[in-house]
């Protein structure tokens, strides 16, 4: 079964500045895709971005940006210029693409990295 | 516009008792599934759906009962048997085929126990 983890339960950043949210997962398969979500307070879950394990190139989107390392199966969350809203519970996510095996389809959640933004 | 709907946003439950949280999409999406969260472990996953007329227990299943009778519903019951049922729970859909969508998640019920 695949596991992700997450090491830092909190961090904080200022605002306008970078940081970066740690991930890493074990598995033995070698397609599948990875998942950054976000929980604001609201409790709703936002797809941050993703990035798909045949693709070389880190995924982008606007501030957001990802460093996957394929052989040491990591994936780390880079957020540039941080704004307050950026302000939630960050979770990693593993889904396999394994059509027919147990796992085809569910995605595996990290436990969680809650972001603070200071003005 | 579409989307997922969870009902109610918080039920309260006395010892005992089963309960039942609503689910609803309108995406046209195969796949649905059911979380728990708790603080400090993430999402879990109970139940997860892939065609109507068919589900499969996720990692923690135990005390938790699911239908999917239409491909729009996928009702999770809480059973006197769980034990500790006070959580946060999120239902998501997705596209089975587009497996990099990821998920539409609901907004969420809170239970807690009385």
């Amino acid at each position: 079964a695949q596991t992700v983890t997450q090491s830092q339960p909190e961090m904080s950043v200022q605002e306008a500045e970078t940081v970066t949210l740690s991930c890493t997962y074990d598995t033995s398969e070698s397609d599948y895709y990875l998942f950054w979500y976000k929980q604001p307070p609201s409790r709703q879950m936002i797809l941050v971005i993703r990035q798909e394990a045949y693709k070389q190139q880190n995924a982008t989107e606007n501030r957001f940006s990802v460093n996957f390392q394929k052989a040491a199966k990591s994936f780390s969350l880079k957020i540039s210029d941080s704004q307050l809203g950026d302000a939630a519970m960050y979770f990693c996510a593993y889904r396999s693409s394994r059509a027919g095996g147990t796992s085809y389809g569910k995605l595996t959640f990290g436990q969680g990295t809650i972001l603070t933004v200071h003005p | 516009d579409g989307g997922i709907t969870q009902s109610p946003k918080y039920l309260f439950r006395k010892e005992g008792q089963n309960v039942t949280l609503s689910c609803e999409q309108n995406l046209n999406h195969d796949a649905m599934y059911w979380y728990r969260q708790d603080p400090g472990q993430g999402l879990r996953l109970i139940y997860y759906s892939q065609i109507v007329n068919d589900f499969q227990k996720g990692d923690i299943a135990e005390g938790y009962s699911v239908s999917r009778e239409k491909k729009e519903s996928f009702p999770l019951t809480v059973t006197s048997a769980q034990k500790n049922p006070t959580a946060f729970y999120l239902c998501a859909s997705s596209i089975d085929r587009g497996l990099d969508y990821g998920y539409t998640f609901g907004s969420g019920t809170r239970l807690t126990v009385v």
